[in-house]
């Protein structure tokens, strides 16, 4: 099946800071998405991004289908920005990687 | 308020019991999911529907059942068959099956063993 790579996979910041977390994979796929995981475990949708760029608030995303990657900038962290964020592509089922745990700290 | 609920929240299972997971949709979806989540890890497909009636196996089916009676309804019993059943079940819906439809979430269960 289709192989989905995050890094980093672990990020702390200093509230304020900005920062980009990337997804590689592996085949072509038919979609992305990128979800944030909080600490009570909710996965909220981010984007639904199977190419370009679109954002929403302190948060975007680029996805560069021909290149097999996406990427998710955060800018001017808050401490509510902690928890999990996973990428997740579309091939025939939804397959999701690892995630990046972000710290953000006030 | 449209979305999809989880129920119980938390769930404790006695060796050689089944359980069966809650997960209702109320927003149309023709398609519905379950995930298992590992701590540390992503997630994982246990099976999903495309429409009533009908089901297949995702990644990791052994040990789990479920049936597609209505629409809105898709529940996941954990057999006695599972041996390491203690995870985050997240169940999922989307209007279709396939990569153009995004996928919606529940609020998760978690399964412990007793």
């Amino acid at each position: 099946g289709i192989q989905v790579e995050q890094s980093p996979p672990d990020l702390i910041l200093q509230e304020g800071a900005n920062s980009t977390l990337r997804c590689n994979f592996s085949d072509s796929v038919n979609n992305l998405q990128w979800f944030h995981q909080n600490p009570w475990g909710q996965l909220i949708n981010l984007f639904y991004i199977p190419s370009g760029t679109k954002q929403n608030g302190r948060l975007s995303a680029t996805t560069v289908a021909t290149e097999r990657y996406s990427l998710l900038y955060i800018s001017s962290s808050q401490t509510t920005d902690s928890g999990v964020y996973f990428c997740a592509v579309y091939d025939y089922k939804l397959s999701f990687g690892a995630g990046t745990t972000v710290t953000v700290r006030a | 308020d449209g979305g999809i609920t989880q129920s119980p929240k938390y769930l404790f299972r006695k060796e050689g019991q089944n359980v069966t997971l809650s997960c209702e949709q109320n927003l149309n979806h023709d398609a519905m999911y379950w995930y298992r989540q590992d701590p540390g890890q992503g997630l994982r497909l246990i099976y999903y529907s495309q429409i009533v009636n009908d089901f297949q196996k995702g990644d990791i089916a052994e040990g789990y059942s479920v049936s597609r009676e209505k629409k809105e309804s898709f529940p996941l019993t954990v057999t006695s068959a599972q041996k390491n059943p203690t995870a985050f079940y997240l169940c999922a819906s989307s209007m279709k099956q396939g990569g153009n439809q995004p996928q919606h979430f529940g609020d998760g269960t978690r399964l412990s063993i007793l």
